[in-house]
Order: structure tokens, then C-alpha cells, then sequence
């Protein structure tokens, strides 16, 4: 029972160079998020799916781009990582009501 | 502007004992809210829920109060134990389309 899976679970880039998170969910679920989360900070949303072919921009996607070719595959890209993309990153999916599902996530620093 | 607000950013409460997590939310918007509970290099996980039409949801030790006069909600653990030890998010949402607004997370210890 695999349910939502994320790769790396760790990475360390240096400023400028770019790399893919990878996330992949077995539920079949439409909807699809990415968060990061900082140090004792919530959750900011950084991009969501509501189905394959469709994305939209949450509250922080600056420097930030996904695609959704399949309903299981959400990645998301960095481009030019910045050291303000360091932090924890997480990809979950949604099963209802807002009960989201969780990979369990991803630590990225750039230094 | 925070619109979820978990002022206390950690609690530590006796094994056995009630364990109180607050929340405060601004925007009077939100309808549905939810707990999730997180544990060290794991992703949150979903606790408890509650809709705005109730005052109260149960499920088994945990209890979920919800105030929406005073826009306020707390989740009781009753009675704590050290497994519960972790950082719990209190989270809302504003109808079916809303996207879930986090707070910053409450951190919790319970002792033997």
C-alpha cells in the first residue's frame, strides 16, 4: 500500500543549478498539491492539480514549475535553485474533504 | 496576514494527563476544518475533522471543539500518551474549491 511516494529524500544543490522532485500516488486521486514547509512555518502551497493536464499556481510559485502528464505523476522542477528554496518539500494528494495524503518529503538545501 | 493562527508553538504534558491544542482562525470563510499530526521525516497525516454545522466530532481519544463565534478550535487528546508526541497542524478550508490554509503547527510532548 504505497500511497504517495517522493523522491529524493534528500538533495543538496548549489545556487543556480535546477532538479526535479519527484512524486507519484497509487490512489488514483484528481487532485494533487506541493507545499514546503520552513522551519516552524506551515505548509505554503506551491502548486496543485486538479486532474492530469491541469495545474495552477498556489501561494509561493515563484521559481517553481510543474506538469501533470498522468493522473499518478505530479513532479515539480526547480529552476535556478536559490538558497531560498531550501526546505522541506512535500507532495500529497487529496482523497476528500481535504484529507490529503502525504509523501514523506523531501530535504533540499542550496547552497 | 496569518488567516490560521496556532499561537503556542509547543505543549508538554504528563503521560495519562489531557493534552489542549488551540486554534484560531480570522477568516470567517472557512467551513470545514482539520487536524493533521506529524512525526519527524514522515509527511503529516490526517487526525480529525470538523464541519462548521457541528460543535464537536470525536474519535476515539481525540475530541475536536469548534467555536466559531470566538473563530477558535481546539483538539483534545485524552488521555495522552508518548506516542502522541509530535507537531500537529491545524488547518481550514472555505468551502468545496478552497484550498487548505495551514497554521504553523503546535509541537507536542507527552512524558512517561
Amino acid at each position: 500500500n504505497a500511497g504517495v511516494t517522493q523522491t529524493p529524500k534528500f538533495r543538496i544543490l548549489k545556487i543556480g543549478q535546477s532538479m526535479t522532485l519527484q512524486c507519484t500516488q497509487d490512489m488514483n486521486h484528481n487532485y494533487m498539491y506541493w507545499y514546503r514547509q520552513d522551519p516552524g512555518m506551515g505548509l505554503k502551497l506551491i502548486y496543485y492539480s486538479v486532474g492530469a493536464g491541469i495545474t495552477d499556481k498556489g501561494e509561493v510559485p515563484n521559481g517553481y514549475n510543474v506538469s501533470r502528464s498522468t493522473t499518478e505523476d505530479f513532479p515539480l522542477r526547480l529552476e535556478l535553485a536559490a538558497p531560498s528554496q531550501t526546505s522541506v518539500y512535500f507532495c500529497a494528494s487529496e482523497g476528500g474533504s481535504g484529507k490529503l495524503f502525504f509523501g514523506s518529503g523531501t530535504q533540499l538545501s542550496v547552497l | 496576514d496569518q488567516q490560521v493562527k496556532q499561537n503556542s508553538p509547543s505543549l508538554s504534558v504528563q503521560e495519562g494527563r489531557i493534552s489542549i491544542l488551540n486554534c484560531d482562525y480570522t477568516n470567517s470563510m472557512f467551513d470545514y476544518f482539520l487536524w493533521y499530526k506529524k512525526y519527524p521525516a514522515e509527511g503529516p497525516t490526517f487526525l480529525i475533522s470538523i464541519s462548521s454545522i457541528k460543535d464537536k466530532n470525536e474519535d476515539g481519544r481525540f475530541t475536536v471543539f469548534l467555536n466559531k463565534s470566538a473563530k477558535h478550535l481546539s483538539l483534545h487528546i485524552v488521555p495522552s500518551q508518548p506516542g502522541d508526541s509530535a507537531v500537529y497542524f491545524c488547518a481550514a478550508t472555505a468551502g468545496a474549491n478552497s484550498k487548505l490554509t495551514f497554521g504553523k503547527g503546535i509541537t507536542l510532548s507527552v512524558r512517561p
